[in-house]
């Protein structure tokens, strides 16, 4: 089945460092790939996402791109803030017409200190 | 905007207890869906729906129940509540053509 890995977390960075979230998937098909992001006590919103092979996905800084030879999606940030401590979860979905079902990452979760 | 409202926030129940979560979506999205959270696991499907009277199993729908008699509305139900059951609890909605899911706040469950 499909599946998603990520680093495990916590992440603890000095504000104004640079982040890399590594994300790997496996998937039966061609998925569309996204980085979701939960801010402490809300539900996840969606952060960035890609539809096909070396599209980059970027908001609010963050950037990552598809590579399909080595099936990742890594989610990286030149200079964090405080505001970006979060868990952040690497996910994949292959359209079916029967539910738009996502397969979500354990989540990664991002500490970044003064 | 309202977006997808769910409700309550936070419950305990004792073992055997049965509760209904609820959600509601003011966008006239088709789609629905419950994810639990366990710690260190990931989002896991309980159950989706396509619209509504139309519901299916998803990863995780062993003791849950749910219904869908609206588009709005997308009740979860345990009937008979375990230990196992304690986690987080999202509910969130999506257009049929979009892949960009709408999550609700969450409700934390814990049952003793």
């Amino acid at each position: 089945g499909d599946s998603v890995t990520q680093m495990e977390g916590p992440v603890t960075l000095s504000e104004e460092a640079f982040l890399t979230i590594n994300c790997t998937y496996t998937a039966t098909g061609y998925p569309s790939l996204f980085w979701y992001v939960q801010y402490p006590g809300e539900g996840l919103q969606l952060l960035l996402k890609a539809t096909k092979a070396d599209d980059k996905g970027s908001n609010k800084g963050f950037e990552a791109t598809y590579r399909k030879e080595t099936t990742s999606f890594h989610l990286e940030k030149g200079s964090v803030q405080v505001s970006d401590s979060a868990v952040y979860f690497c996910a994949l979905i292959i359209l079916t017409g029967g539910g738009n079902k996502l397969t979500f990452g354990t989540g990664t979760q991002l500490k970044v200190e003064l | 905007n309202a977006g997808v409202t769910q409700t309550p926030k936070f419950r305990i129940l004792k073992i055997g207890q049965s509760m209904t979560l609820q959600c509601t979506q003011d966008m006239n999205h088709n789609y629905m869906y419950w994810y639990r959270q366990d710690p260190g696991m990931g989002l896991k499907l309980i159950y989706y729906s396509v619209g509504a009277g139309i519901t299916d199993k998803g990863e995780v729908p062993n003791g849950y129940n749910v219904s869908r008699s609206t588009t709005e509305d997308f009740p979860l139900r345990l009937e008979l509540a375990a230990p196992s059951q304690t986690s987080v609890y999202f509910c969130a909605s999506s257009y049929p053509e979009s892949e960009k899911l709408f999550f609700g706040s969450g409700t934390q469950l814990s049952v003793l």
